[in-house]
């Protein structure tokens, strides 16, 4: 059974670009959530996504975007990066919504933006 | 909105003894779980241990036990014979136990643990 992956690992942006991050949930899992953890701090939760349909958003603006596909894989999108944009993005599979599925995360992608 | 609060920035102990990192919350909600997540330096979050609000038995995972005190919104961590390997950030978490609200997580600030040899 493959885990969850992202994909880049690392990537370098300047002010202003757009990036696109990608995570490829656990098989049989169909809910993705995706979480910002910026240097020495919590992960903050981005937005969720449940058989490829937004179900949930933190607080965000809405530059930052995301999709779901149909084998539940996912991808995040950050229009107009910002410097404070600069952090470990993650990604997190389940089987469902409920609080008793686990969450299963990815390593990361490390985004600086310059 | 929940909010989580970890008041231990960093905490060091040595191999073999216990220590116990802690946690405390707020919410109106009274259907929820509680988890401790471990984030060792290759940045993978790993789930240590979970607790649902309506059991009131704290839960144990081998060297890991809870002690979940409901009333006073609390919720610490005990690790026993600690091992070099449990050095890492343990992040407290938060999750509504309403399936309509959707499985969001609100994490704490984080603690740094180290075990010495």
């Amino acid at each position: 059974e493959t885990g969850v992956t992202q994909s880049p690992t690392h990537l370098i942006k300047t002010r202003g670009q757009q990036v696109t991050l990608r995570c490829s949930s656990q098989s049989g899992h169909n809910t993705v959530s995706w979480y910002q953890q910026a240097l020495g701090q919590g992960p903050q939760f981005i937005f969720q996504y449940y058989r490829e349909e937004e179900n949930g958003r933190g607080n965000f603006p809405p530059r930052f975007s995301g999709l779901q596909f149909p084998n539940y894989s996912s991808e995040l999108n950050v229009n107009a990066l910002e410097l404070d944009d600069s952090a470990l993005y993650l990604c997190a599979s389940s089987w469902g919504l409920a609080g008793s599925y686990e969450q299963y995360f990815g390593p990361g992608t490390r985004l600086t933006v310059t | 909105a929940q909010t989580v609060t970890q008041s231990q920035p960093e905490m060091s102990v040595q191999e073999a003894e216990t220590v116990t990192l802690s946690c405390t919350y707020d919410t109106s909600e009274s259907n929820y779980y509680l988890f401790w997540y471990k984030q060792p330096p290759s940045r993978q979050m790993i789930l240590v241990i979970r607790q649902e609000a309506y059991k009131q038995q704290n839960a144990t995972e081998n060297r890991f036990s809870v002690n979940f005190q409901k009333a006073a919104k609390s919720f610490s961590l005990k690790i026993s014979d600690s091992q070099l390997g449990d050095t890492a950030m343990y992040f407290c978490a938060f999750m509504n136990g309403e399936e309509t609200s959707g499985s969001r997580l609100t994490f704490g600030e984080g603690t740094q643990l180290t075990v010495n040899p």
